[in-house]
């Protein structure tokens, strides 16, 4: 099946500092990446959709500002988490999506590990 | 409005029985239905799902689901339990006219006891 990739896989910083994670799709193109954020014994919590070329589309109550999402190319998007807190730490997971229609599956990233002290 | 339903938080299983993950749906439009398991300290992994046509879909691990339109249900079966099921399993829906975006279940623990 399709690989997505994330880096860092776990990161502590310190409050205040910016933190970015990347999110790769390594053997296809996404034109649509899907940022989550999982709690502990949790669902996932859509944040918001970052489409290739152009601006992310924000769920409700998610800070654009905050929460930077970067699509600059067909396999890499990338999530800054600017001037971090420690409400912020949580478990951050990218997803990929592939094909169309019916044929339309998401294929999800091992997740980051946010840390905030 | 779109939404779904795992019933319950956890299934406890012992090996070799056969196991169910029940998951309602409710959407406006026909559903699209996914199945994903979450190991510990791991990313989701794609299990099968519904878009159309045989309401019995097979997928990894020899998991499958039956989509019941009158009871809106899409449960996760397996004739046989592992102990290596044991995971975070989660049913996701979402409306054929949506834009790809999911509604989540709020996951169920799966045990398997040896």
């Amino acid at each position: 099946g399709a690989v997505v990739s994330q880096h860092p896989s776990w990161v502590i910083c310190k409050s205040g500092t910016s933190v970015k994670i990347e999110c790769r799709s390594l053997d296809f193109q996404a034109t649509t990446m899907f940022w989550y954020r999982q709690f502990p014994k949790q669902s996932l919590m859509l944040m918001a959709t970052s489409n290739e070329g152009s601006k992310a589309t924000y769920e409700q109550g998610v800070e654009k500002d905050k929460f930077l999402i970067n699509h600059a190319s067909l396999t890499l998007s990338t999530l800054t988490v600017t001037s971090a807190h420690p409400e912020d730490s949580s478990f951050y997971i990218c997803s990929a999506r592939v094909g169309r229609d019916v044929l339309e599956t998401q294929y999800f990233g091992p997740g980051t590990r946010l840390l905030v002290l | 409005a779109q939404s779904v339903a795992q019933p319950e938080d956890q299934v406890n299983v012992a090996e070799g029985n056969p196991l169910t993950v029940k998951c309602t749906y409710s959407v406006s439009g026909n559903p699209y239905l996914f199945w994903y398991v979450q190991y510990p300290n791991r990313g989701l992994q794609f299990l099968l799902k519904y878009i159309t046509g045989d309401n019995l879909v097979k997928g990894s691990y020899g998991f499958e689901a039956e989509f019941n339109k009158s009871q809106t249900s899409f449960h996760l079966k397996k004739p046989s339990a592992l102990v290596s099921d044991s995971a975070l399993y989660f049913c996701a829906v979402r409306d054929e006219d949506s834009n790809y975006q999911l509604i989540w279940g709020a996951g169920t623990k799966l045990i398997i006891k040896p």
